[in-house]
């Protein structure tokens, strides 16, 4: 079974531009989840869908950060503009509902 | 609000030897604790979790038990080896929600 893919594994940009990062979930899971992984520290629930509904996105800093799931099946996480601060690992999980969540490799974003 | 503590890395050890890594929790109901692993450049996977007191999770030789009496989860390791050198992640989850709150991680590093 493959696991959950996420793309691009890197990318460097300046502060003030725009980045986005996709992800897709494992066949059939209804549940997709963001997380960012600031370096030292564990990952941060950042949004979390329910096929293509938000359940929570109370960490998401939306004056700059935006997620979305068409068709309940991928998701888009993008972030413009970009801030220093933003420099993290930026993880997506999957998982059928109530059930063990099942984690992406992650996009490392460097903000300069 | 519910947190997760544990020892800070990194933590070096030589082969064979003994591995313990500290983790208590606060949590305000009754949670399921787990303990993830982060190889260099994968994502994160389950390594062991328990759902209830007394409970002992184990997998690939690690073993942690849910102890409620001192709000603590310590991972276990009798003989390690070069390859389970990775980052630790104590983690909770709550009964009413599939949210999970992450430690800040423990790098460890075993030397041949």
């Amino acid at each position: 079974e493959a696991g959950v893919a996420q793309s691009p594994r890197y990318k460097i940009i300046e502060k003030r531009q725009s980045v986005a990062f996709w992800c897709n979930p494992i066949s059939g899971h209804a549940t997709l989840y963001w997380y960012q992984q600031i370096l030292g520290q564990g990952p941060k629930l950042l949004i979390q869908f329910q096929n293509n509904g938000v359940v929570d996105d109370s960490q998401l800093p939306k004056d700059r950060f935006s997620a979305e799931r068409l068709k309940g099946v991928d998701s888009t996480l993008k972030i413009q503009p970009a801030k220093l601060e933003d420099s993290a690992v930026y993880l997506c999980a999957s998982s059928l509902e109530g059930y063990e969540q099942f984690f992406g490799p992650g996009t490392r974003l460097t903000v300069l | 609000g519910d947190s997760v503590t544990q020892m800070e890395g990194p933590v070096t050890l030589s082969e064979e030897a003994f591995l313990t890594i500290n983790c208590t929790y606060t949590a305000t109901g009754y949670p399921s604790l787990f303990w993830y692993v982060q190889y260099p450049g994968e994502g994160l996977q389950l390594l062991l979790k328990a759902t209830k007191a007394d409970d002992k999770g184990s997998n690939k030789g690690f073993e942690a038990t849910y102890r409620k009496e001192t709000t603590s989860f310590h991972l276990e390791k009798g003989s390690v080896q070069v390859s389970d050198s990775a980052v630790y992640f104590c983690a909770l989850s709550e009964v009413r929600d599939d949210k999970i709150i992450f430690g800040k991680g423990t790098r460890l590093h075993i030397l041949p």
